[in-house]
């Protein structure tokens, strides 16, 4: 088992591109979750998914959209890059009932100039 | 508003006991989680406290009281590998996770 994966690993963007991160598990999770992580701080929740075709705003969801099509499937987009969006995004999944026990992506380590 | 506090560093020495405390501050709790992170990877999961007492597992521990809303990591005969980042995460009000901003582990030979 693969367990979570994300692509890509890295990216660079210009201030004003869009791009989308993928995130996949082979875990038959229900919820998947996106955090962003900066120098310094902790993860912090950005959009979050408790099953196929839903998605919720998480503590700072301005700027990103999501959709979860299938169930393996979580994705993020960034509209229009802006610098303040530079950051590591880790994607995340649990099953329902044992939320507090996430199995956490590499990471995509993305920079905006 | 939500909040966790953890130091932001702890040095012990290789073969000791640390312990890495958390109190937080939420609106609804469900349980205290603590992840692992080493430098450029993932964040892991250590252990879960949904009830007051202290859960083992290994060489780690992890220890709740819900009415002093504080928790603790105890990682005992600590070995290099353990330098690492620490962060506890609460389950708060519609079930989301928040994160404290994490504890760096520095273990001296």
């Amino acid at each position: 088992n693969a367990g979570v994966t994300q692509t890509p690993k890295f990216r660079v963007l210009k201030t004003g591109q869009s791009m989308t991160l993928l995130c996949a598990q082979d875990m038959n999770h229900e919820y998947m979750y996106w955090y962003r992580q900066d120098p310094g701080m902790g993860l912090r929740l950005i959009h979050y998914s408790v099953g196929e075709g839903t998605t919720a705003k998480g503590e700072v969801p301005d700027g990103y959209n999501v959709s979860r099509l299938k169930k393996q499937n979580f994705l993020l987009g960034l509209e229009s890059a802006a610098p303040s969006q530079t950051s590591v995004y880790f994607c995340a999944s649990s099953l329902p009932d044992v939320q507090d026990t996430q199995y956490f992506g590499p990471g995509t380590r993305l920079t905006v100039l | 508003g939500q909040s966790l506090e953890q130091p932001s560093e702890v040095t012990a020495v290789e073969g000791a006991i640390v312990q890495i405390n958390c109190t937080y501050q939420t609106s609804g709790f469900y349980g205290l989680s603590w992840y692992q992170q080493h430098d450029g990877g993932a964040p892991t999961f250590l252990s879960y406290n949904a009830l007051d007492g202290l859960e083992e597992t290994g060489r780690f521990s992890s220890f709740l009281s819900r009415s002093d809303s504080y928790g603790y990591l105890l990682l005992q005969e600590l070995q290099m590998k353990d330098s690492a980042s620490y962060f506890c995460a609460v389950r708060a009000e519609d079930d989301k996770i928040i994160f404290g901003k994490g504890t760096r582990l520095h273990i001296l030979p």
